[in-house]
Parts: C-alpha cells; structure tokens; sequence
C-alpha cells in the first residue's frame, strides 16, 4: 500500500526559504505514469496546488507560486522535495504531498505537515 | 475567490441524499476530468472520484460523480454521520495552467 509522509521544519522565519520533504514507500517513486505532487491549505482555507514533478526531473509548477518554488527529486532515496523562498505569513498552511495521476486527480495524500512562517 | 464554485455547506438527515454542485467554465470542468476529495476534520483529503465518475478501490457506491457540460456533481446516498467533512472539486484549468479545487462544502448530518 502506498504511503507518502511529509518531513521538514514547523517553523520558518519571513524572507527565508521554506524546505519540505516527502517519503514515499510501498511502492516506486519511479513509475510510468503518475507524477508526484505538493497542495497546500492555509488554515480555515481550501486547497491550492503548488506543483509535480515526474521520477525524470520534468516539472510543471502553480504560474501564481512559479517565481518561488522548486520542485526536485531523488529516486535513490524514493523521496521528493519542495523550496519555497521568500515566505511570508501568507504561506503558512498545512503542506501535503501525494501522487499525482494523469488526469490531475491526486491519491494517496500524506498525513500534512503544518508550516507556520513568523518571527 | 475559487475558480470553482461549489455551495458552502449542504446538510441532510441520516439516509437521506445529498448532492454538491462544482460549478466552472469551459477552460476547466467543461474540457478536463474533475476529481472529488473528501477531508474528515483533521485529516489530509482522501480521493473520492476520479475522471468524471470513477471510484477507486474501497469507495462505497453510496459515492457518485457525474459532469454535464461546465459543472459537475457529487452524490451521496444513505447518508452517515461518519460522512460529515469537507468535500473537494478538482480538475485542471487550462487558461490559468493549473490544477484548480473547488472552496469546499461542508456536509453536515443532521
């Protein structure tokens, strides 16, 4: 059974970059077909999305998160991550990571990490 | 503001129906799958439907999706307390090149 499970900092000050990683086991991060994604949810708020990458390293990101993210991945490790620079309170949210089908629906999530940009 | 319009919150009696409305436009549900996720309070979004109407293994069939032109619709049947949580539209907007989400209903039993 697939499971994705989100790691990284709770905490990360204005102007800093924002690191994440997601963990994939039960199965390959190297699969035909499926892309790997990051949503995230400010708190009270609905779900926007940020990004995909592919086990290959091509990667489609939000135009409106674009100029501040990246998307990379590590197949060794069955792990792919998420940057966000220049944060500021209004990218506090829970972050989840999930697998990505073709026809952009997303399944399974991981648990959430929730990250909280202040000082 | 989200590019999908979905009604803020529905409610029903226990095995009663209840259906939630994803509302968009040509550049998104009309040409694109939608996908429908539900979030129980405090947990991450779990996927419902898929490509229109499809369920994945172990959604029971009280679960249903169907689109029509520029909207789509999620049905639940014999509805359970355990149904209450938010529930999700998605799909792709090719106009904006972004996966989209509705705001949200929230499903309350009454």
């Amino acid at each position: 059974q697939l499971q994705l499970q989100e790691s990284g900092p709770g905490l990360v000050k204005p102007s800093e970059t924002l690191s994440l990683t997601c963990t994939v086991s039960g199965g390959s991060i190297s699969i035909s077909n499926y892309y790997w994604g990051w949503i995230r949810q400010p708190p009270g708020k609905g779900l926007e999305w940020i990004g995909n990458i592919y086990y290959s390293g091509s990667t489609y990101y939000n135009p409106s998160l674009k100029s501040r993210v990246t998307i990379s991945v590590d197949t060794s490790k069955n792990q792919f991550s998420l940057k966000l620079s220049s944060v500021t309170a209004a990218d506090t949210a829970v972050y989840y990571c999930a697998r990505r089908g073709w026809y952009y629906w997303f399944d399974p999530w991981g648990q959430g990490t929730l990250v909280t940009v202040s000082s | 503001q989200s590019v999908l319009t979905q009604p803020p919150s529905v409610s029903a009696a226990p095995g009663q129906k209840v259906t939630i409305s994803c509302s968009g436009s040509s550049s998104n549900i009309g040409n694109h799958y939608v996908s429908w996720y539900q979030q129980l309070p405090g947990t991450a979004p779990k996927l419902l439907i898929y490509e229109n109407d499809k369920r994945p293994s172990g959604i029971p069939d009280r679960f249903s999706g169907s689109k029509s032109g520029t909207s789509a619709t999620l049905g639940i049947t014999g509805l359970q307390n355990g149904d209450e949580a938010d529930y999700y539209c998605g799909t792709w907007d090719s106009s904006l090149s972004a996966a989209v989400f509705g705001g949200g209903t929230k499903v309350t039993v009454l």
